[in-house]
């Protein structure tokens, strides 16, 4: 595609429900990123994929969140059993390949309200 | 630990005039320094970024920014604003090529009176 599209653009959940975001990166991409933004907070990175593999989830901040790939293209992030805190923008990033040299693009984002 | 500080929240300014953001970075060593903006609805795009070499570098939309090693600065300019460059400015780092993190700043949004 021409870019990084995220789905679905606005959730609001109900506490203690599952719930999944998902990425579909640039065509081509092998590196693909999720990150967390909080009201007023910078970005915080929550986990990377070069290819089908996850080399470092220590950015998820709890058990409750998961992340896959398949095919080296879409991922899915999985929050269960939500709370509050897990109110926040969700962006998705990818990159020719993981590293810094490596422009990330950036999709529009998934705002999840858990009420 | 590594922490990249932006200290304007808020910043108004008129269309047309020049424009500062300041980011400064707590790390031993040269990261690599990036600027991004977000505009409403849309996503992040970088708008330029510092490895090495010039320490003034060019970017998109007519910004640029300086490294400056002895104040851990990397400030970003434009000479004369316009009513579109209206967003939220976020600086970030990375610790080296490697590392595929990017440690962010907090941002600083952009006001532009008419």
């Amino acid at each position: 595609g021409a870019g990084v599209s995220q789905s679905p653009s606005n959730k609001v959940t109900e506490k203690g429900k599952d719930v999944e975001l998902r990425c579909d990166p640039i065509s081509g991409h092998t590196a693909l990123y999720w990150y967390r933004q909080s009201l007023g907070q910078g970005l915080e990175f929550l986990i990377y994929f070069q290819g089908n593999s996850a080399p470092d989830k220590s950015g998820l901040p709890s058990d409750r969140f998961s992340a896959e790939r398949t095919g080296g293209s879409v991922s899915t992030l999985t929050i269960q059993r939500t709370q509050q805190e897990d109110s926040a923008v969700y962006l998705c990033a990818s990159s020719l390949w993981a590293g810094s040299y490596n422009e990330q693009f950036f999709g529009p984002g998934t705002r999840l309200t858990v009420l | 630990a590594q922490s990249v500080t932006q200290p304007d929240i808020h910043i108004t300014v008129s269309e047309g005039a020049s424009l500062e953001l300041r980011c400064n970075y707590s790390y031993g060593a040269t990261p690599y320094l990036f600027w991004y903006v977000q505009s409403p609805g849309q996503g992040l795009q970088l708008l330029l970024k510092y490895f090495s070499g010039d320490t003034l570098v060019q970017g998109i939309k007519g910004f640029e920014a300086e490294f400056k090693r002895s104040q851990s600065s990397f400030n970003l300019r434009k000479p004369s604003v316009h009513w579109s460059d209206a967003a939220e400015y976020f600086c970030a780092v990375a610790l080296g090529d490697s590392n595929y993190q990017l440690i962010w700043g907090a941002g600083t949004k952009l006001i532009i009176k008419p």
